[in-house]
């Protein structure tokens, strides 16, 4: 049984960066066509993808965020982290982390539960 | 970037009735690479239908997923109660590799 959850701040100063980790069970990331994403969602709006990290450690960004984004994996304890920089109101979300499965569905599998992160002084 | 337009933004059925959901592409997009999303409020997205065309595991038979290139189609055969809500197509591409349509809001007439 796959399950992911993410954890993090709720509430972050804007300029700050943001850390979340996505732990996770029931898959390794070090299996050949698994990929772990986030993707956020602002309040009322819609699904907005960040980042992916392959099994191979291969790595992606969403061009216009690229610069403020850091997606890194730990296999050994199961964890996904990711960073953003330069936190603005803008970003407030629910924040999500999820499965991808690159060689059958190229497509979000299993979702966490979500973590919302308010930005604000 | 391929952009993924969704249609209509908002949709008012009537349980029972059919549902016909719109993605249309800016480039053309591998059928392999087209799946179909469902979120209900204060629940994480869904995976109802990947490949264009292939349910996921305990997806209903009344979710049906079609097309190719640039238009796809989600459609759902006699709504159900539980299916009052957004969905959301997304591709896999180059680069970059991952978007999603802004949605398609079904709500109950």
């Amino acid at each position: 049984q796959i399950t992911l959850k993410e954890s993090g701040p709720t509430l972050v100063k804007p300029t700050q960066t943001l850390t979340l980790t996505c732990t996770f069970s029931g898959f390794s990331l070090s299996t050949s066509g698994v990929g772990v994403g986030w993707i956020r969602q602002p309040p009322g709006k819609a699904l907005e993808w960040l980042a992916l990290i392959y099994w191979d450690d291969d790595k992606r960004y969403s061009p216009s965020l690229k610069s403020r984004l850091t997606i890194t994996k730990d296999t050994s304890k199961n964890q996904v982290v990711l960073t953003m920089t330069n936190m603005d109101p803008v970003d407030t979300a629910t924040y999500y982390c999820a499965h991808f499965e690159f060689s059958t569905s190229c497509s979000f599998d299993y979702w966490g539960q979500g973590t919302l992160v308010t930005v604000s002084s | 970037e391929i952009v993924l337009t969704q249609s209509p933004g908002t949709l008012s059925l009537s349980p029972g009735e059919r549902a016909t959901l719109s993605c249309r592409a800016s480039q053309s997009v591998s059928s392999f690479y087209l799946a179909w999303y469902q979120q209900k409020p204060g629940q994480a997205p869904r995976l109802l239908i990947y490949g264009a065309s292939s349910r996921a595991t305990g997806i209903p038979d009344r979710f049906s997923g079609s097309g190719s290139g640039t238009d796809f189609t989600l459609t759902i055969s006699r709504l159900e109660p539980e299916d009052f809500a957004v969905y959301y197509c997304q591709q896999y591409g180059s680069s970059p590799p991952i978007t999603f349509g802004q949605g398609t809001r079904l709500e109950i007439k």
